[in-house]
């Protein structure tokens, strides 16, 4: 079964710095993608950035980039320049086995965006 | 890009009543819904899957009686949950699937709705 792993509950970063949030996963499909999603404190679920197993190149998408290590299995999102807005839990996921639109979520990693 | 909308946004019932959440795609057709929960400060865990015209399918653990879900067309499914009780607080959240598309951004999701059972 497809598994996501966040190891960070909690992350803080000075305002304009940049921060790495850590993901790895577990699948035994061949081909898959990684999502990562942003819930503010409000509660909606916002989509920031895709990776694809496949793709050859790592995934960008304005601040957000994703440092994807296929061989250790780790999608870790950078966020450069953190804003005050960037406080929020950051989520990671991967569709369930065999290439379902059902999502696995990881627990998650609450970020803090220092001033 | 794609909306989807969620109602009531928040709800505080009496235990013993049952409660309908919506979820609506505002501006394409999703023929397939998910509903998640979420605790809090934890992560989202998928209830079922809703299919348009067809039964949901639910996950592992999850009372198909208590959780009714019915998926009547292409923009709408509707939680219910039926004779509710303090457990089943939680931040109930839907997400509308743009089928075909796995390795893309498939999922929209709904802004959530906040149940409180006293």
């Amino acid at each position: 079964a497809q598994k996501i792993t966040q190891t960070q509950p909690g992350m803080f970063v000075q305002e304009k710095e940049a921060v790495t949030l850590d993901c790895t996963y577990d699948t035994s499909d061949p081909s898959y993608g990684l999502f990562w999603y942003k819930q503010p404190s409000s509660g909606e679920m916002i989509f920031l950035i895709y990776q694809g197993s496949y793709d050859q190149q790592n995934a960008t998408e304005g601040r957000y980039s994703l440092n994807f290590q296929k061989a250790r299995k780790s999608a870790n999102l950078v966020i450069s320049a953190s804003q005050l807005g960037d406080s929020a839990m950051y989520f990671c996921a991967i569709p369930s086995q065999g290439g379902s639109e059902k999502l696995v979520f990881g627990k998650g990693t609450k970020l803090t965006v220092n001033p | 890009g794609a909306v989807v909308s969620q109602h009531p946004s928040r709800v505080i019932c009496k235990s013993g009543t049952s409660v309908k959440i919506e979820c609506r795609s505002l501006d394409f057709q999703a023929t397939t819904m998910f509903w998640y929960r979420q605790f809090p400060k934890k992560s989202l865990m998928l209830m079922a899957t809703s299919n348009e015209g067809s039964k949901a399918t639910y996950e592992q653990g999850v009372e198909k009686d208590k959780f009714l879900i019915n998926h009547a067309s292409l923009t709408l499914s509707t939680l219910t949950v039926t004779s509710a009780h303090p457990e089943d607080s939680s931040f109930y959240i839907c997400s509308a699937g743009t089928s075909g598309r796995v390795y893309q951004e498939t999922q929209y999701f709904g802004p959530g709705t906040r149940l409180l059972v006293l």
